[in-house]
């Protein structure tokens, strides 16, 4: 099992530009969490999915911020225009099963940097 | 509304001294409590988590359900432990999945 997967590890855009995060939950996992890290502040949760479902997406951004976990394929995180305010590292992290108690699992993250 | 709070935002300590970070948590429900720790340019890895109720790399943590804490704590620190500390509870939510983490805490051994 090779973990959960994130590409790419480091995207780089200028300001108006669109970003897109990918995310591959770990085999047998049905639940992905996105999360975004500024620089030098802790983990913020922005949105929890299952397949075909956004299930809390309480902590994203209501402009411009859009998740997705299409029945096939990774979960996607995608910043529209993006802001240099943007700039973090942001991280997917899945889990196998429902409920509290689940240990979530974490992706390497991507660095993102708006110019 | 689930919260976590670490009050120390860096926390050094000498090699070998006892270290303690802190943990509190505002819950209605009966939570699950865990500390992730995150080593440099390395990603988010689970330490421990309270139902298990184990000792890793030599860190325990107790809830304290009284106190509503769930402070980590090692007897000897090394300088291998300089990472970034987080504290996480699970709950809450109309499906009880909601994780909440702490904003962290910057833990650095000193030589």
């Amino acid at each position: 099992n090779a973990g959960v997967m994130q590409n790419p590890r480091h995207l780089v855009r200028r300001r108006g530009q669109e970003a897109r995060l990918r995310c591959s939950p770990m085999k047998g996992h049905s639940h992905v969490y996105w999360y975004r890290q500024l620089p030098e502040e802790g983990l913020k949760f922005m949105v929890y999915l299952q397949k075909e479902n956004i299930i809390d997406e309480s902590g994203m951004p209501k402009e411009r911020f859009s998740a997705e976990f299409p029945k096939e394929g990774p979960s996607i995180l995608r910043i529209q225009q993006v802001v240099r305010g943007d700039s973090a590292a942001y991280f997917c992290a899945s889990s196998p099963s429902l409920g509290g108690g689940s240990e979530q699992f974490f992706g390497p993250g991507t660095r993102l940097t708006v110019l | 509304a689930q919260r976590v709070t670490q009050p120390e935002k860096l926390l050094s300590v000498f090699k070998g001294a006892p270290v303690e970070l802190k943990c509190n948590y505002s819950y209605s429900g009966s939570p699950e409590l865990f500390w992730y720790v995150q080593y440099s340019r390395q990603r988010l890895q689970l330490l421990l988590r309270h139902i298990s109720r184990e000792s890793i790399k030599g860190f325990t943590a107790d809830l304290n359900k009284g106190e509503t804490s769930f402070h980590l704590k090692k007897p000897f620190a090394q300088e291998e432990d300089s990472a970034m500390y987080y504290c996480a509870l699970s709950g809450g939510g109309n499906y009880g999945q909601n994780f909440v983490f702490g904003p962290g805490t910057r833990l650095s051994v000193l030589p």
